[in-house]
């Protein structure tokens, strides 16, 4: 298994400002996924955390907008900039082990911008 | 066509009742077959992997048809505590891996 601790739990943000997500592993990962979930709504996968390189994103999701840090195999950041209300959703972080295995996710993010 | 579908629900069904899910996906390609169950406000978390066989976990049993691209969870003997949201997903190695949820099937158990 695998714990996931992701920070902050929550947030209220202004427009126009920018919200950084963390995300701690209890042990050290390969695979490291952001998804956004919005109300009601599937998992929508963002990007794939690379440790040492740039993060791949799915179509739809731009660096500019969703930069992601993976500094080492244990932590990750996504950042949210220029929010907008549009943006306003769960985000979450997962892991795995290897393909084809369980994913294990944080306690999510829930933000909201106004 | 969204790569996962499901009925979104929701089921309203009385405890000890037997209820079906089911779920298609588009890939024909796709590896592996899970049910995860998300509580509200909650992240989601692995109820069960789906094999070609089928398996079975007390009173849950998954289903799994590749040639139908379908995969199925029944409960029986329902509890008030199965109340959540279901969701199927599906794992491909189509251009790289990818977990694929889909947009989850609502339960509600009722006394």
């Amino acid at each position: 298994s695998a714990v996931i601790s992701q920070k902050p739990s929550r947030d209220i943000c202004q427009r126009g400002t920018s919200l950084t997500i963390q995300c701690q592993v209890d042990s050290q990962v390969t695979m490291m996924f952001w998804y956004r979930q919005q109300p009601g709504q599937s998992l929508t996968l963002i990007a794939t955390a690379n440790q040492g390189s740039e993060a791949t994103y799915e179509s739809g999701f731009v660096i500019d907008k969703f930069p992601i840090s993976r500094p080492n195999l244990t932590f990750s950041t996504l950042t949210v900039s220029n929010m907008s209300p549009e943006d306003s959703s769960i985000y979450l972080c997962s892991v795995q082990r290897g393909p084809n295995t369980e994913a294990f996710f944080g306690q999510g993010t829930r933000l909201t911008v106004v | 066509r969204k790569e996962v579908e499901q009925d979104p629900g929701p089921f309203n069904v009385p405890e000890g009742a037997t209820v079906a899910f089911n779920c298609t996906y588009s890939n024909s390609a796709s590896q592996s077959f899970f049910w995860y169950r998300q509580d509200c406000r909650k992240e989601p978390k692995l109820l069960m992997s789906v094999y070609s066989s089928g398996n079975e976990d007390g009173r849950f049993t998954a289903q799994l048809n590749r040639a139908s691209q379908y995969i199925s969870l029944l409960i029986r003997d329902s509890k008030l505590s199965d109340s959540a949201t279901y969701l199927c997903v599906v794992g491909s190695n189509t251009g790289g891996f990818k977990t694929i949820f889909g947009a989850g099937t609502r339960l509600f158990v009722k006394a």
